[in-house]
């Protein structure tokens, strides 16, 4: 009963590295996304899913890219850190439109 | 303009009492869904309502309900009975259009603190 796992929890990057958060889900969800939360700001969308080998961008997709290659799996590279991407990232995933978004746990990725 | 507007940064609510977060939104679009979500300090975003544009009744999902006005296009979410673990950040997001994908904008949030 996983529904939505976040990997890592916790990380610090210096700037201009790269990494990836890791995303994946078991609920056979066909959309997934990413957004991030700043303070004030609530959550804002990065980039999106309809589908295994389908994305879209988001409200602020700059800095980010994305890939689907499975129904599970969403990850979200981060291609050259900066500290403008200091912020809390939620994956999120839901089998319809009208229904609720499942969220992960977050991660809290600090860039120095 | 912002799609989702909640007024109210921080509100205080006496235990055993009722509350009303407001929520605003803004779009063109006849079709779109409405949804509260509640963040507790310890982060994790969990659903309480939803409603849709073209459900008839208002919301409701045990103490919470929605407040739901069209015309003024306005979704307050009232939290009936408020109990010390309601004390959390709530945020009211919008799904606009029933197309592609369920991307939601959200409001900046209402910091609720139950007061015993």
């Amino acid at each position: 009963n996983a529904g939505v796992t976040q990997t890592p929890k916790f990380q610090v990057l210096k700037t201009g590295q790269s990494m990836t958060l890791q995303c994946a889900q078991d609920m056979n969800h066909e959309y997934m996304s990413w957004y991030r939360q700043d303070p004030g700001m609530g959550l804002r969308l990065i980039h999106y899913s309809v589908g295994a080998g389908i994305t879209d961008q988001g409200e602020v997709p700059n800095g980010y890219n994305v890939s689907r290659s499975t129904t599970e799996d969403f990850p979200l590279r981060l291609l050259s850190a900066a500290p403008s991407q200091t912020s809390v990232y939620f994956c999120a995933s839901s089998y319809r439109t009208d229904e609720k978004l499942f969220f992960g746990s977050g991660t809290q990725l600090s860039v120095l | 303009a912002q799609k989702i507007t909640q007024t109210q940064p921080g509100m205080f609510v006496q235990e055993k009492e009722a509350v009303t977060l407001d929520c605003t939104y803004d779009t063109s679009d006849p079709s779109y869904g409405l949804f509260w979500y509640k963040q507790p300090s310890s982060g994790e975003m969990i659903f309480l309502i939803y409603q849709g544009s073209y459900d008839q009744q208002n919301a409701t999902e045990g103490r919470y309900s929605l407040n739901f006005q069209k015309a003024r296009k306005s979704a307050n979410l009232v939290i009936s009975a408020s109990q010390l673990g309601d004390s959390a950040m709530y945020f009211c997001a919008m799904r606009e259009g029933s197309e592609y994908g369920n991307k939601l904008v959200f409001g900046a949030g209402t910091i609720l603190r139950v007061k015993s």
